[in-house]
C-alpha cells in the first residue's frame, strides 16, 4: 500500500533562518506530488506541484521554493523565512492519470511558526 | 478567478441530529467536486467525489453530497451524525481542463454524544 511521510511534524525558526521540508511517498511510482500551505482560517493553497523529476510548476509568487531530486520526494524551501510564512504545510500526491481531478492522498503536515 | 466558498465555519450538533455543510463555487463551466475530510490527528483524507452522472454522489460513513449546476452548491449532508463525526469538512472544485484544485476554507463540525 502507498503512504505519505512529512517531516518534521512540527517546526519553529526565526524570521531570516532557511527552511527545507521534506515529503517521501512509498507504494507508488511517477506520482504527481504537490505542497499545500494552510494559513489560520483559510483554506488549503497550492504552492507547488510536480508531474516529474525536475518538473515543478509555481502556483503563488513568494520565497518558497520547491524541488522533486528522486521520483518520490518533494522538498519544499526558503532561504529566509519571513513571518507570513508561518502555517500548515501539507504535502499530497495523486496517480497522475487524471491530473487535478484525481483523487489526492495528503500526508500528516507540519506545523512551521516563524517567530 | 474560481473561489469555493463554505458558509459554515464551526457547526455543532448532537447525535442523530441531521447535517449539510453549504459548499458554493464561482465558475460557469463543467466542474469536478470534491469533500475531504480531516479526523482529529488523521490525515486529509477524500470523503466523496463527483465527475459526472448521477448528480447524487454517496461517500464513505453514510455521508452524501448533491451536486447542484444552477445554483453552483455541492452540499454535503448526512441524515444522522455520530460522534465519530467530528472533524474538519473541506470542499474542493477542479474546473475541468485547469490545473488547479481549488479549497474552500473548512467547516469544523463537532459532534455531542
Amino acid at each position: 500500500s502507498q503512504t505519505i511521510h512529512q517531516w518534521p511534524a512540527t517546526l519553529v525558526q526565526p524570521v531570516g533562518s532557511p527552511l527545507s521540508l521534506e515529503c517521501t511517498v512509498e507504494g507508488t511510482s511517477n506520482p504527481n506530488l504537490y505542497w499545500y500551505r494552510q494559513a489560520a482560517g483559510r483554506g488549503l493553497q497550492l504552492l507547488f506541484y510536480s508531474v516529474g523529476i525536475g518538473q515543478i510548476s509555481s502556483e503563488v509568487p513568494q520565497n518558497l521554493s520547491a524541488s522533486r531530486p528522486q521520483d518520490r520526494q518533494f522538498i519544499l524551501s526558503s532561504k529566509k523565512l519571513l513571518l507570513s510564512d508561518s502555517g500548515f504545510y501539507l504535502c499530497a500526491w495523486s496517480t497522475g492519470d487524471r491530473g487535478f481531478t484525481d483523487t489526492q492522498y495528503f500526508g500528516p503536515g507540519t506545523r512551521l511558526t516563524v517567530l | 478567478a474560481q473561489s469555493v466558498s463554505q458558509h459554515n465555519h464551526h457547526v455543532i450538533l448532537s447525535e442523530a441530529a441531521s447535517l449539510e455543510l453549504g459548499c458554493n463555487y464561482s465558475y460557469g463551466g463543467t466542474v469536478n467536486l470534491f469533500w475531504y475530510v480531516q479526523y482529529p490527528g488523521q490525515h486529509l483524507q477524500l470523503l466523496l467525489k463527483y465527475f459526472s452522472g448521477d448528480p447524487l454522489v454517496k461517500g464513505i460513513k453514510g455521508f452524501e453530497a448533491e451536486f447542484i449546476k444552477s445554483k453552483f452548491s455541492f452540499n454535503l449532508r448526512k441524515p444522522s451524525v455520530q460522534w465519530s463525526d467530528t472533524a474538519e469538512y473541506f470542499c474542493a472544485v477542479n474546473a475541468e481542463g485547469t490545473d488547479k484544485l481549488i479549497f474552500g476554507t473548512g467547516t469544523r463540525l463537532q459532534v455531542f454524544p
